[in-house]
């Protein structure tokens, strides 16, 4: 148990669908994230959310939308996107967007677009 | 310019030998330094980290990591392997939310 839940923990969608990726933590952190972790790739941060306002968005393509209801939960909606897409999503929390805070990890979710 | 590097894609250590993990990081004020680990399949889990105080810094699992500004590195160490810590490890930095591009470490029985 990591204390940040993502859901679904697989999925398959195709370019014309519109899907969204769940996080959920109850660890009473105030910010989350959205990172990217492709092969052979570092990384890569896709949003910022803390207390519950997007703080960061690191010119990601509008075909990923963010929302963030509440300081428990995050989505990261996903509709026409390309097979480069295909990654593993992780979703991550902290105290607080300082810099001094270490992130508590999902288990990500596995993105395949075909 | 990348902030953090990993200068190891893929380390291979026998179990029981030491193991070292390279990370450097480019000049900047205070370097909010972490390692984390990622076993296949799941998340990332924070093993340690350094913004001040002692250089030497204990984390859970049996790793330290030691801070070297002169050299601006944040190796981390552990004197005896475990099957079980196969692995990618990754450095980062907290002032530039960076992440490293990783070590894969393989443990040989």
């Amino acid at each position: 148990e990591t204390g940040v839940t993502q859901t679904p923990r697989h999925l398959v969608m195709g370019m014309t669908n519109k899907k969204s990726l769940k996080c959920e933590q109850h660890l009473g952190h105030n910010a989350m994230y959205w990172y990217k972790q492709s092969a052979k790739k570092p990384l890569e941060l896709m949003f910022v959310y803390s207390l519950e306002e997007r703080v960061e968005n690191n010119s990601v393509p509008s075909r990923f939308s963010p929302e963030c209801p509440n300081s428990s939960h995050l989505f990261l909606h996903l509709h026409t996107l390309q097979p480069e897409d295909s990654a593993l999503y992780l979703c991550a929390s902290s105290w607080s967007h300082s810099p001094g805070d270490g992130y508590t990890f999902g288990s990500g979710t596995r993105l395949t677009v075909v | 310019a990348q902030s953090v590097t990993q200068p190891d894609i893929h380390i291979t250590v026998s179990e029981g030998a030491s193991l070292e993990l390279r990370c450097n990081y480019s000049y900047g004020a205070t370097p909010y330094l972490f390692w984390y680990v990622q076993s296949p399949g799941q998340g990332l889990q924070l093993l340690l980290k350094y913004f001040s105080g002692d250089t030497l810094v204990q984390g859970i699992k049996g790793f330290e990591a030691e801070f070297k500004r002169s050299q601006s590195s944040f190796n981390l160490r552990k004197p005896s392997v475990h099957w079980s810590d196969a692995a990618e490890y990754f450095c980062a930095r907290g002032d530039k939310v960076i992440f490293g591009p990783g070590t894969s470490l393989s443990v040989i029985p």
